[in-house]
Protein backbone atom coordinates (compact mmCIF):
# COMPACT_ATOMS: atom_id res chain seq x y z
CA UNK A 1 0.00 0.00 0.00
CA UNK A 2 0.75 3.87 0.00
CA UNK A 3 3.03 5.25 2.29
CA UNK A 4 2.80 8.17 4.47
CA UNK A 5 5.42 9.28 6.44
CA UNK A 6 5.54 11.94 9.52
CA UNK A 7 8.59 13.51 10.95
CA UNK A 8 9.45 13.98 14.01
CA UNK A 9 8.22 10.65 15.47
CA UNK A 10 8.03 12.33 18.79
CA UNK A 11 8.96 15.83 20.37
CA UNK A 12 9.48 17.66 23.85
CA UNK A 13 9.17 21.08 23.78
CA UNK A 14 8.76 24.24 26.32
CA UNK A 15 5.39 25.81 26.63
CA UNK A 16 5.09 28.44 24.42
CA UNK A 17 7.43 27.57 21.32
CA UNK A 18 6.23 26.57 18.68
CA UNK A 19 6.16 22.67 16.71
CA UNK A 20 6.51 22.01 13.66
CA UNK A 21 5.49 18.63 12.27
CA UNK A 22 5.94 17.10 8.67
CA UNK A 23 3.59 14.66 6.02
CA UNK A 24 5.02 13.22 3.67
CA UNK A 25 3.24 10.94 0.84
CA UNK A 26 6.54 8.76 -0.46
CA UNK A 27 4.89 6.65 -2.61
CA UNK A 28 1.93 8.86 -4.29
CA UNK A 29 0.76 12.75 -4.78
CA UNK A 30 -2.30 13.58 -2.74
CA UNK A 31 -4.35 16.78 -3.18
CA UNK A 32 -5.77 16.14 -0.08
CA UNK A 33 -4.32 14.98 3.66
CA UNK A 34 -6.10 15.36 6.74
CA UNK A 35 -4.57 16.15 10.47
CA UNK A 36 -5.80 13.83 13.64
CA UNK A 37 -5.18 14.48 16.98
CA UNK A 38 -5.84 11.12 19.32
CA UNK A 39 -5.73 11.13 23.30
CA UNK A 40 -4.84 8.40 24.73
CA UNK A 41 -7.44 5.08 24.81
CA UNK A 42 -9.77 7.63 22.69
CA UNK A 43 -10.76 7.47 18.93
CA UNK A 44 -8.85 9.73 16.30
CA UNK A 45 -10.31 13.15 16.07
CA UNK A 46 -10.24 15.07 12.69
CA UNK A 47 -9.00 18.60 13.22
CA UNK A 48 -8.60 19.97 9.86
CA UNK A 49 -8.36 19.00 5.73
CA UNK A 50 -5.04 20.31 4.27
CA UNK A 51 -5.30 21.16 0.57
CA UNK A 52 -2.82 21.45 -1.57
CA UNK A 53 -2.24 25.24 -2.94
CA UNK A 54 -5.43 26.42 -1.21
CA UNK A 55 -6.58 26.90 2.37
CA UNK A 56 -6.97 24.46 5.05
CA UNK A 57 -10.43 23.45 6.15
CA UNK A 58 -10.73 23.50 9.77
CA UNK A 59 -13.07 21.13 12.09
CA UNK A 60 -15.36 23.36 14.88
CA UNK A 61 -13.78 23.98 18.13
CA UNK A 62 -10.15 23.79 16.02
CA UNK A 63 -8.18 27.22 16.14
CA UNK A 64 -6.88 27.87 12.73
CA UNK A 65 -4.39 30.15 14.19
CA UNK A 66 -2.98 27.82 17.07
CA UNK A 67 -2.68 25.03 13.96
CA UNK A 68 -1.48 26.54 11.37
CA UNK A 69 -1.54 23.82 7.95
CA UNK A 70 0.47 24.14 4.60
CA UNK A 71 0.23 22.04 1.77
CA UNK A 72 2.62 23.73 -0.28
CA UNK A 73 2.94 20.52 -2.13
CA UNK A 74 1.59 17.33 -3.58
CA UNK A 75 4.05 15.10 -1.09
CA UNK A 76 4.28 17.34 1.57
CA UNK A 77 1.90 19.23 4.13
CA UNK A 78 3.13 20.54 7.49
CA UNK A 79 1.08 21.43 10.81
CA UNK A 80 2.44 23.87 13.12
CA UNK A 81 1.43 23.74 16.59
CA UNK A 82 1.94 27.76 17.45
CA UNK A 83 2.85 28.85 21.17
CA UNK A 84 2.36 25.25 21.96
CA UNK A 85 1.06 24.50 25.69
CA UNK A 86 0.49 21.61 27.86
CA UNK A 87 -2.62 20.66 26.92
CA UNK A 88 -1.51 20.16 23.19
CA UNK A 89 0.36 17.48 24.59
CA UNK A 90 -1.20 14.83 22.35
CA UNK A 91 -0.81 12.66 19.72
CA UNK A 92 -1.22 13.66 15.88
CA UNK A 93 -1.59 11.82 12.83
CA UNK A 94 -1.67 12.57 9.53
CA UNK A 95 -3.27 10.67 6.37
CA UNK A 96 -3.33 11.00 2.63
CA UNK A 97 -6.01 10.31 0.19
CA UNK A 98 -4.98 8.12 -2.37
CA UNK A 99 -7.14 7.83 -5.01
CA UNK A 100 -6.37 4.36 -6.83
CA UNK A 101 -8.76 2.56 -9.33
CA UNK A 102 -12.28 3.22 -8.58
CA UNK A 103 -11.42 3.55 -4.32
CA UNK A 104 -10.03 6.04 -2.51
CA UNK A 105 -8.60 5.18 0.82
CA UNK A 106 -6.93 7.04 3.40
CA UNK A 107 -3.34 6.41 4.70
CA UNK A 108 -1.80 6.80 7.89
CA UNK A 109 1.50 8.26 8.81
CA UNK A 110 3.07 6.42 11.79
CA UNK A 111 1.84 9.99 14.17
CA UNK A 112 3.77 12.10 16.24
CA UNK A 113 3.91 12.55 20.02
CA UNK A 114 4.25 15.87 21.50
CA UNK A 115 4.84 16.34 24.72
CA UNK A 116 4.78 20.31 26.05
CA UNK A 117 6.56 20.92 29.06
CA UNK B 1 -4.76 16.73 27.56
CA UNK B 2 -8.43 15.86 27.49
CA UNK B 3 -8.42 12.29 28.35
CA UNK B 4 -11.23 11.44 30.41
CA UNK B 5 -10.28 8.03 31.24
CA UNK B 6 -12.47 6.94 28.74
CA UNK B 7 -12.14 2.44 28.59
CA UNK B 8 -12.07 1.15 25.09
CA UNK B 9 -14.78 -1.96 24.46
CA UNK B 10 -12.13 -5.26 24.54
CA UNK B 11 -12.64 -8.04 23.15
CA UNK B 12 -10.25 -11.18 23.96
CA UNK B 13 -9.68 -14.61 22.36
CA UNK B 14 -7.77 -17.18 22.03
CA UNK B 15 -5.21 -17.52 19.64
CA UNK B 16 -6.68 -19.69 16.78
CA UNK B 17 -9.68 -19.14 17.35
CA UNK B 18 -11.60 -16.11 15.20
CA UNK B 19 -12.75 -12.64 16.17
CA UNK B 20 -15.63 -10.54 15.34
CA UNK B 21 -15.45 -6.74 16.10
CA UNK B 22 -18.67 -4.95 15.77
CA UNK B 23 -19.27 -1.28 14.71
CA UNK B 24 -22.48 0.81 14.50
CA UNK B 25 -22.10 3.47 12.14
CA UNK B 26 -24.30 6.68 12.47
CA UNK B 27 -25.28 7.93 9.06
CA UNK B 28 -27.11 6.11 6.39
CA UNK B 29 -25.54 8.21 4.05
CA UNK B 30 -22.29 6.57 4.26
CA UNK B 31 -20.89 5.08 1.28
CA UNK B 32 -17.61 3.84 2.38
CA UNK B 33 -16.50 2.42 4.93
CA UNK B 34 -12.70 1.27 6.65
CA UNK B 35 -11.38 -0.47 9.23
CA UNK B 36 -7.94 -0.15 10.74
CA UNK B 37 -6.08 -1.53 12.87
CA UNK B 38 -3.68 0.49 15.71
CA UNK B 39 -1.01 -0.66 17.64
CA UNK B 40 0.31 1.35 20.36
CA UNK B 41 1.95 4.02 19.32
CA UNK B 42 1.59 4.18 16.00
CA UNK B 43 -0.86 5.27 13.30
CA UNK B 44 -3.91 3.56 11.68
CA UNK B 45 -3.19 0.80 9.40
CA UNK B 46 -5.23 0.46 6.18
CA UNK B 47 -7.17 -3.37 6.70
CA UNK B 48 -9.59 -3.76 4.37
CA UNK B 49 -12.90 -2.09 2.99
CA UNK B 50 -16.02 -1.95 1.27
CA UNK B 51 -18.50 0.10 -0.24
CA UNK B 52 -22.69 0.80 0.36
CA UNK B 53 -23.24 -1.48 -2.82
CA UNK B 54 -21.63 -4.54 -1.07
CA UNK B 55 -22.30 -6.24 2.24
CA UNK B 56 -19.20 -8.56 2.54
CA UNK B 57 -16.12 -8.45 1.29
CA UNK B 58 -12.60 -10.82 2.09
CA UNK B 59 -9.32 -10.60 2.13
CA UNK B 60 -6.50 -12.59 3.66
CA UNK B 61 -7.58 -14.08 6.70
CA UNK B 62 -10.42 -10.79 7.32
CA UNK B 63 -14.03 -10.37 6.32
CA UNK B 64 -15.82 -7.32 6.66
CA UNK B 65 -19.85 -7.65 6.78
CA UNK B 66 -22.03 -4.69 5.89
CA UNK B 67 -25.90 -4.60 7.19
CA UNK B 68 -26.96 -0.95 5.68
CA UNK B 69 -30.30 -1.68 7.01
CA UNK B 70 -29.50 -1.42 10.94
CA UNK B 71 -26.26 0.41 10.28
CA UNK B 72 -24.14 -2.42 11.07
CA UNK B 73 -20.63 -3.21 10.18
CA UNK B 74 -18.30 -6.15 11.55
CA UNK B 75 -14.91 -7.51 11.04
CA UNK B 76 -14.03 -10.89 11.25
CA UNK B 77 -10.71 -12.11 11.86
CA UNK B 78 -9.73 -15.60 10.92
CA UNK B 79 -7.46 -18.00 13.00
CA UNK B 80 -6.95 -15.07 15.31
CA UNK B 81 -2.54 -14.40 16.05
CA UNK B 82 -0.72 -12.74 18.74
CA UNK B 83 0.00 -10.35 16.03
CA UNK B 84 -3.41 -9.26 15.38
CA UNK B 85 -3.62 -7.60 19.25
CA UNK B 86 -4.26 -4.23 18.59
CA UNK B 87 -6.92 -1.14 18.27
CA UNK B 88 -9.69 -1.70 15.62
CA UNK B 89 -11.27 1.36 14.29
CA UNK B 90 -14.11 1.27 11.56
CA UNK B 91 -14.87 4.42 9.62
CA UNK B 92 -17.07 5.48 7.76
CA UNK B 93 -16.65 7.83 4.73
CA UNK B 94 -19.85 9.92 4.11
CA UNK B 95 -20.79 10.74 0.45
CA UNK B 96 -19.57 14.48 -0.59
CA UNK B 97 -16.59 16.21 -1.94
CA UNK B 98 -14.22 16.08 1.15
CA UNK B 99 -14.41 12.82 1.82
CA UNK B 100 -13.98 13.02 5.24
CA UNK B 101 -13.37 10.11 7.46
CA UNK B 102 -15.66 9.49 10.84
CA UNK B 103 -13.93 7.02 13.01
CA UNK B 104 -15.57 4.51 15.73
CA UNK B 105 -14.19 4.46 18.93
CA UNK B 106 -12.66 1.15 18.71
CA UNK B 107 -11.96 -1.97 19.84
CA UNK B 108 -9.30 -3.28 22.02
CA UNK B 109 -8.60 -6.76 20.68
CA UNK B 110 -6.31 -9.15 23.10
CA UNK B 111 -5.02 -12.09 21.71
CA UNK B 112 -4.57 -14.74 24.74
CA UNK B 113 -1.84 -17.08 24.36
Amino acid sequence: GAVVSQHPSWVICKSGTSVKIECRSLDFQATTMFWYRQFPKQSLMLMATSNEGSKATYEQGVEKDKFLINHASLTLSTLTVTSAHPEDSSFYICSARDWGGNRETQYFGPGTRLLVL
Amino acid sequence: GESVGLHLPTLSVQEGDNSIINCAYSNSASDYFIWYKQESGKGPQFIIDIRSNMDKRQGQRVTVLLNKTVKHLSLQIAATQPGDSAVYFCAENLSGSARQLTFGSGTQLTVLP
